[in-house]
């Protein structure tokens, strides 16, 4: 199947921005998604991206997809420790089922 | 008010047990799909259903039976099950298909003895 690769981990001190990045090897993908996941829970929307933007604000949230080079990004504006969780990336074309990225873990450190 | 709901939450059993596992979502959504997240916490497709038709059914061992009563219940039984099946399963839903938002589950986490 196509591929979403992400960086396993990131570690990022309180009140900085975190930046977690995700390629993809679909080039008809339609829809980019970033999920979050806390320990023992289940995955929560954060937000996604139509291919036809480049960029989506929400909040302290910021995505930015670059088409070109198959390359989607997630800033976190002034990170707390809360947001510390897994950070999943994943596309949808056509298809049905969504392709994940096997997750960054996101570390916050006071 | 929950949207995706799962039962059980967590499912400890033996080796060579069947055991389901339930899903409802009060959505309204028409599309419904099980994922398997493994220990590395990678999340993989499993089954997809639209309009309680059987749409996507991957490289899954055929001990695992998906049943959709209605629009807004899927069900996963296992039969026989294994060591590895052990991992957390997730519901999913969404309106309509090709690249709709998909609303995820709490998720089962199953553990095989």
């Amino acid at each position: 199947g196509e591929d979403v690769e992400q960086s396993l981990f990131l570690s990022v001190r309180e009140g900085d921005s975190s930046v977690i990045n995700c390629t993809y090897t679909d080039s008809s993908s339609t829809y980019l998604y970033w999920y979050k996941q806390e320990p023992g829970a289940g995955l929560q929307l954060l937000t996604y991206i139509f291919s036809n933007m480049d960029m989506k604000q929400d909040q302290r949230l910021t995505v930015l997809l670059n088409k070109k080079d198959k390359h989607l990004s997630l800033r976190i504006a002034d990170t707390q420790t809360g947001d510390s969780a897994i950070y999943f990336c994943a596309e949808s074309n056509s298809g049905y089922a969504l392709n994940f990225g096997k997750g960054t873990s996101l570390l916050v450190t006071p | 008010d929950t949207a995706v709901s799962q039962t059980p939450k967590y499912l400890v059993t033996q080796m060579g047990n069947d055991k389901s596992i339930k899903c409802e979502q009060n959505l309204g959504h028409d599309t419904m799909y099980w994922y398997k997240q493994d220990s590395k916490k990678f999340l993989k497709i499993m089954f997809s259903y639209n309009n309680k038709e059987l749409i996507i059914n991957e490289t899954v061992p055929n001990r695992f039976s998906p049943k959709s009563p209605d629009k807004a219940h899927l069900n996963l039984h296992i039969n026989s099950l294994e060591l590895g099946d052990s991992a957390v399963y997730f519901c999913a839903s969404s309106q309509g298909l090709a690249g709709q938002t998909q609303y995820f589950g709490p998720g089962t986490r199953l553990l095989v003895l």
